[in-house]
């Protein structure tokens, strides 16, 4: 079936990056595009991200545009988030998800990763 | 960018009542809209797409309707597993923006 795990997650200062990975399995990975979606503790879901099957096209939410940058690995079934200039308003839990495939809707979730950004 | 909108923000209902959840996008975005349901602690899961279409394992007690900008979805007979926060989600063009969500439990 289908799985996605993140990993990467963490404490990190102010101002520093992160990387943060999706693993795939159970499904053809190539065939999908793939978004990144957070969640602020006690907070409602916010989507940051998304690459297209082939990476030919990425969108990003006005609040990380230019500061993360999504991207895949096919040949690995890897997706990834580089963050940059974190910000305290980054904590969240950072969840990967399976585009529909046609659509831009979310069929399948990863159990996320915690980033806390702290000084 | 389209903001959406959804209400009410919380609601009790006794198991067995019908509950109806409102979202609201700022322009038309055609039937573009997804619901989904988070229990608490757990990961978001898929309920509805393109705003009536029901997600496959989803209990039918649980519908959607709307177009252009008024959308609603509707738990016809609630259930103990059904408390959850809710939220919708329009794909009709990027940002692919959530609601503020609909946290529904038991009287």
């Amino acid at each position: 079936q289908v799985q996605l795990v993140e990993s990467g997650g963490g404490v990190v200062q102010p101002g520093r990056s992160l990387r943060l990975s999706c693993a795939a399995s159970g499904f053809i990975f190539s065939n999908y595009g793939m978004h990144w979606v957070r969640q602020a503790p006690g907070k409602g879901l916010e989507w940051l991200a998304v690459t297209w099957s082939d990476e030919s096209n990425t969108y990003y939410a006005d609040s990380v545009k230019g500061r993360f940058t999504i991207s895949r690995d096919n040949s690995q079934n890897k997706l990834f988030l580089q963050m940059n200039s974190l910000r305290a308003e980054d904590t969240a839990a950072y969840f990967c998800a399976r585009d529909h495939g046609v659509a831009y809707y979310f069929d399948s979730w990863g159990h996320g990763t915690l980033v806390t950004v702290s000084s | 960018d389209i903001q959406m909108t959804q209400s009410p923000s919380s609601l009790s209902a006794f198991v067995g009542d019908r509950v109806t959840i409102t979202c609201r996008a700022r322009q038309d975005i055609s039937n573009y809209l997804a619901w989904y349901q988070q229990k608490p602690g757990k990961v978001p899961e898929l309920l509805i797409y393109a705003a009536s279409i029901l997600q496959s394992g989803v209990p039918s007690r649980f519908s959607g309707s709307g177009s252009g900008t008024d959308f609603t979805l509707t738990i016809s007979d609630l259930q103990p597993e059904d408390v959850a926060t809710y939220y919708c989600q329009k794909y009709y063009t990027a940002p692919f923006t959530f609601g503020p969500g609909t946290k529904v439990d038991i009287k």
